[in-house]
C-alpha cells in the first residue's frame, strides 16, 4: 500500500556502532524530513531534503548523516551511536510547497535504543 | 532558539466542553503554512487542521478551528464538544514556502490534552 515506511521499527545497538534508519516513500514527494522525538522536546528537525541530491541541516544535525540519491529514499545514518541518540525517529514527506492543500505524511517511527 | 512555542505542556477538559491550545511562532518571513497535528499513544501523526498564512479567514474542520493572528504570530487551536478520542499530544508546526529558510518544517514541544468523562 502507498505511504511512508520506516525500517527498522525497533533497534537496539551498542555505543559506537553505525546504524542506518531507512525511509521510503511510494509517492514522488519532493520534500523529506527526519525528526527525533524526545520527552519534553517535541519533534526536532535533524535533516531535510528538498529533492534528490539536495539536503540541508536542521536543528540537531550533529552525529547524523543523510543522503538522497533517489527521490523515494532518505536514509539517516548514525555514524557512531551514542546514548544521547536513544530516541524515536520519524521520517516525513511533503508533496510540494507550491500546493496550498499540501499535507505532511509521517512514517510510523523507528524506536532506537543505544546501550 | 525556540521557533515554535507551545506554552501549555498539559491541558485538560471535560467531555463536551471546549478547550483552546495556544501556539506562537517566530519568523521574519511572510509566506508559510501552519499546521496542528495530533499524536495519540500509538505515536501516529494525524493532521488536524491546516492554515495558509496568506488567508485571513480562520480554518475550520468540523469541531476543530483555529484563531490565526498573523501580526501577533499566534495560531491557537480550539476544540469544541471535546470527545474522549481527542485525548492526545498536539503539535503546532509551520513551514516556509519562500525565503532563505524555505522548506524547514518546525514543530513545537507539544501539549498533552487529557479529556475527562
Amino acid at each position: 500500500d502507498a505511504g511512508i515506511t520506516q525500517s527498522p521499527r525497533y533497534k537496539i545497538t551498542e555505543t559506537g556502532r553505525q546504524v542506518t534508519l531507512m525511509c521510503h516513500q511510494t509517492w514522488s514527494h519532493s520534500y523529506m524530513f527526519w525528526y527525533r522525538q524526545d520527552l519534553g522536546h517535541g519533534l526536532r528537525l535533524i535533516y531535510y531534503s528538498a529533492a534528490a541530491d539536495i539536503t540541508d541541516k536542521g536543528e540537531v544535525p550533529d552525529g547524523y548523516v543523510v543522503s538522497r540519491s533517489k527521490t523515494e529514499n532518505f536514509p539517516l545514518t548514525l555514524e557512531s551511536a551514542t546514548r544521547s541518540q536513544t530516541s524515536v525517529y520519524f521520517c516525513a514527506s511533503l508533496t510540494s510547497l507550491d500546493y496550498s492543500g499540501n499535507t505532511i505524511y509521517f512514517g510510523e517511527g523507528s524506536w532506537l535504543t543505544v546501550v | 532558539a525556540q521557533t515554535v512555542t507551545q506554552s501549555q505542556p498539559e491541558m485538560s477538559v471535560q467531555e463536551a466542553e471546549t478547550v483552546t491550545l495556544s501556539c506562537t511562532y517566530d519568523t521574519s518571513e511572510s509566506d508559510y503554512y501552519l499546521f496542528w497535528y495530533k499524536q495519540p499513544p500509538s505515536r501516529q501523526m494525524i493532521l488536524v487542521i491546516r492554515q495558509e498564512a496568506y488567508k485571513q479567514q480562520n480554518a475550520t474542520e468540523n469541531r476543530f478551528s483555529v484563531n490565526f493572528q498573523k501580526a501577533a504570530k499566534s495560531f491557537s487551536l480550539k476544540i469544541s464538544d471535546s470527545q474522549l478520542g481527542d485525548a492526545a499530544m498536539y503539535f503546532c508546526a509551520y513551514i516556509h514556502f519562500r525565503g532563505s529558510t524555505l522548506g524547514r518544517l518546525y514543530f513545537g514541544r507539544g501539549t498533552q490534552l487529557t479529556v475527562w468523562p
